[in-house]
């Protein structure tokens, strides 16, 4: 099946620094992959839409130039948390669309622990 | 705003029992309704799904009822076994936003031996 590799799984930074998350589609082209955000106990919620090539869109109260994105290929997308603070602590969390067939089936990452100190 | 509406928020089924969660949306522009199992820790992980125009549709032990008139779905997980625990998301999708998925709040499945 497809997969989605979402690299680091676990990272811990310093406050005030940055930390850039990689997610990757393995064996199909995603011409849009998704960032959520997931706290504990909690549903995900949709921080960006990214399409390769152009500018990510952002959901509402989602600071852009904190959570910057980069879609730079078909098969790569990454998420960097800038001047990360503790209040960013959170599990990260890729998906990427298959635009292959229907095009809307959409696979997830195994996501990405992020703690600020 | 929850564009999609999940129920309930936790349950408990014996083994071998049928578990059933149910969702509700109301934007009619939805035209693809997928379940997704995660356990935790993990990303979240497609399980079935299934569009408008059909009214079931069966995997295995999962199956998806849909009910366009009263804009809800329901997931049935067959034979549930402990293997099975873990938290379950509806969600609800649109070709116009590009896929981007609206997630349920989720439901908290525990399948005591």
């Amino acid at each position: 099946g497809a997969v989605v590799s979402q690299h680091p799984s676990r990272v811990i930074c310093k406050s005030g620094t940055s930390v850039k998350i990689e997610c990757r589609s393995l064996d199909f082209q995603a011409t849009t992959m998704f960032w959520y955000r997931q706290f504990p106990k909690q549903s995900l919620m949709l921080m960006a839409t990214s399409n390769e090539g152009s500018k990510a869109t952002y959901e509402q109260g989602v600071e852009k130039d904190k959570f910057l994105i980069n879609h730079a290929s078909l098969t790569l997308s990454t998420l960097t948390v800038t001047s990360a603070h503790p209040e960013d602590s959170s599990f990260y969390i890729c998906s990427a669309r298959d635009g292959q067939g229907s095009g809307n089936t959409i696979y997830f990452g195994e996501g990405s622990w992020l703690t600020v100190v | 705003q929850q564009q999609v509406k999940q129920s309930p928020q936790s349950l408990i089924v014996q083994k071998g029992g049928i578990s059933i969660i149910n969702c509700a949306y109301e934007n009619t522009a939805f035209d693809y309704f997928p379940w997704y199992q995660q356990f935790p820790g993990k990303g979240p992980a497609l399980l079935i799904a299934i569009r408008p125009d059909v009214s079931e549709k069966k995997e295995g032990r999962f199956t998806i009822s849909f009910n366009k008139s009263a804009k809800q779905f329901s997931l049935h997980i067959m034979d549930s076994q402990p293997g099975d625990s873990a938290t379950y998301f509806c969600a609800a999708s649109k070709k116009s936003a590009g896929y981007a998925l609206n997630f349920g709040k989720g439901t908290s499945l525990l399948v005591t031996p």
